[in-house]
């Protein structure tokens, strides 16, 4: 079946800018989770859904970051004011939930803020 | 909140031999250890899981090893091949999220 899906794949920002980044999950999946992977570095634990409910934004770096997953389903991440420290790979993962824990990863956006 | 320490940050091992890559965790409340094969400008991939309750899983040539008490697990991989270079992710958590380690490059020399 599709696996996890992320648009757009690549995006340049000015800095100060807004953008938003989708996540398709898996279907069924009932928990989305969003990384932050910096070049050379592990994903970085940002924040995580169980269906539409945000249960955990304890890794969002500021008040310029929100995610939301009004249905259930698609997840959206924006950041507003965008900076350059906020140059990055945004990676979005699903996982059935429940007691099935193993996470599926996207392909991941792209981030690049000059 | 739950840190999680990886080595080596790059192994190099003739193709054939086998390969090794350690990580602990601090959060005795982890109960699910996976690890991720990440190819340059590619997802990472979940190549194999432990819970807290299974001290060790294999499949084929990829075995892990977990140790509750000492908050450490190993990733072994067997008879190492070309396609087996990427770099390797360990992490920790549960069902409510992952920390990840900061990954392992592993080369395989011809």
């Amino acid at each position: 079946g599709a696996g996890v899906s992320q648009s757009p794949r690549y995006k340049v920002a000015k800095r100060g800018q807004d953008v938003a980044l989708r996540c398709d999950p898996i279907s069924g999946h009932v928990s989305l989770f969003w990384y932050q992977q910096a070049l050379g570095q592990g994903p970085e634990f940002l924040t995580y859904f169980q269906n539409e409910a945000q249960l955990d934004k304890s890794g969002l770096p500021s008040d310029r970051f929100f995610a939301e997953r009004p249905e259930g389903s698609v997840s959206t991440l924006k950041i507003q004011r965008t900076q350059q420290e906020d140059s990055a790979v945004y990676l979005c993962a699903s996982s059935l939930g429940l007691d099935v824990y193993e996470q599926y990863f996207g392909p991941g956006t792209r981030l690049t803020v000059t | 909140g739950e840190n999680v320490e990886q080595h080596p940050s790059t192994l190099s091992v003739q193709e054939g031999d086998s390969a090794v890559i350690k990580c602990t965790y601090s959060d005795s409340a982890s109960n699910y250890f996976p690890w991720y094969k990440q190819e340059l400008g590619k997802r990472p991939q979940l190549i194999i899981d432990i819970r807290s309750n299974v001290g060790e899983k294999k499949d084929q040539r990829i075995a892990v090893t977990l140790n509750k008490t000492a908050k450490h697990f190993s990733l072994h991989i067997t008879e190492t091949q070309p396609e087996d270079s990427a770099v390797y992710f360990c992490a920790a958590g549960g069902a409510d999220g992952l920390t990840f380690g900061k990954g392992t490059h592993l080369i395989i020399q011809p």
